[in-house]
């Protein structure tokens, strides 16, 4: 069956650092992936999705990830953290193979300090 | 446009109860969602649907029912509330596996 891990539960950066969160998949072909993001109280919205083609996809706020097939990896970056980009990070996985089912992570919640 | 609207947002329940959720959506999607949200667990998938009279289990599907009678509608049942079904609920809505999720503003539930 598909998974998704999100091996940091919490993360801290300062305002203005880079950001590296990691997704990790459990699937023999090439899946559908995304990034979510949750503000405190509110429901899920996309930044950016993967299913082929260049492997490093552009998604909304400044965030990039990029596709590594050999790690089965989909890992969030963004150059410069902001104050507001404190939320919680969801990775997700969907596929054909599995029934449709779309699946997510843990989630890692990101801090920002000033 | 209202996208996918949830309904109730708050419940209390007494274990023993029954309650549906009610989602609804108005993109004309195929693809519908259920999930719960605990802490540290991320979004758990309780059921789903792929179309207009199909329905899947999902990862947690025990102590939940689902119907999908109209595309733009998908309830979630509670047949015999307990304690260990509190949670947030979310529904979500694609149009397809490999295009965005809309989602609900979520159900908080509580069952004393």
């Amino acid at each position: 069956a598909q998974s998704v891990t999100q091996p940091d539960i919490h993360i801290t950066v300062s305002e203005g650092a880079s950001l590296e969160l990691r997704c990790n998949y459990s699937y023999g072909a090439t899946p559908y992936l995304f990034w979510y993001v949750q503000s405190p109280g509110q429901g899920l919205q996309l930044l950016l999705k993967y299913f082929s083609g260049d492997t490093l996809v552009q998604g909304i706020k400044g965030f990039e990830a990029e596709f590594k097939r050999s790690q089965s990896s989909f890992n969030l970056r963004k150059p410069s953290v902001h104050w507001s980009d404190a939320a919680e990070y969801f990775c997700a996985v969907g596929a054909m193979e599995y029934g449709n089912k779309l699946v997510f992570g843990a989630g890692t919640i990101l801090r920002v300090k000033s | 446009n209202a996208g996918v609207t949830q309904t109730p947002k708050f419940r209390v329940l007494k274990t023993g109860q029954s309650m549906t959720l009610l989602c609804a959506q108005d993109m004309n999607h195929e693809y519908m969602y259920w999930y719960r949200q605990d802490p540290g667990m991320g979004l758990r998938l309780i059921h789903y649907s792929v179309g207009e009279g199909t329905t899947a289990k999902g990862e947690v599907p025990d102590g939940y029912n689902v119907s999908r009678l109209k595309k733009q509608n998908f309830l979630l049942g509670l047949e015999s509330a307990a304690p260990s079904q509190t949670s947030v609920y979310f529904c979500a809505s694609t149009r397809d596996i490999n295009t965005e999720a809309f989602f609900g503003q979520g159900t908080r539930l509580t069952v004393v």
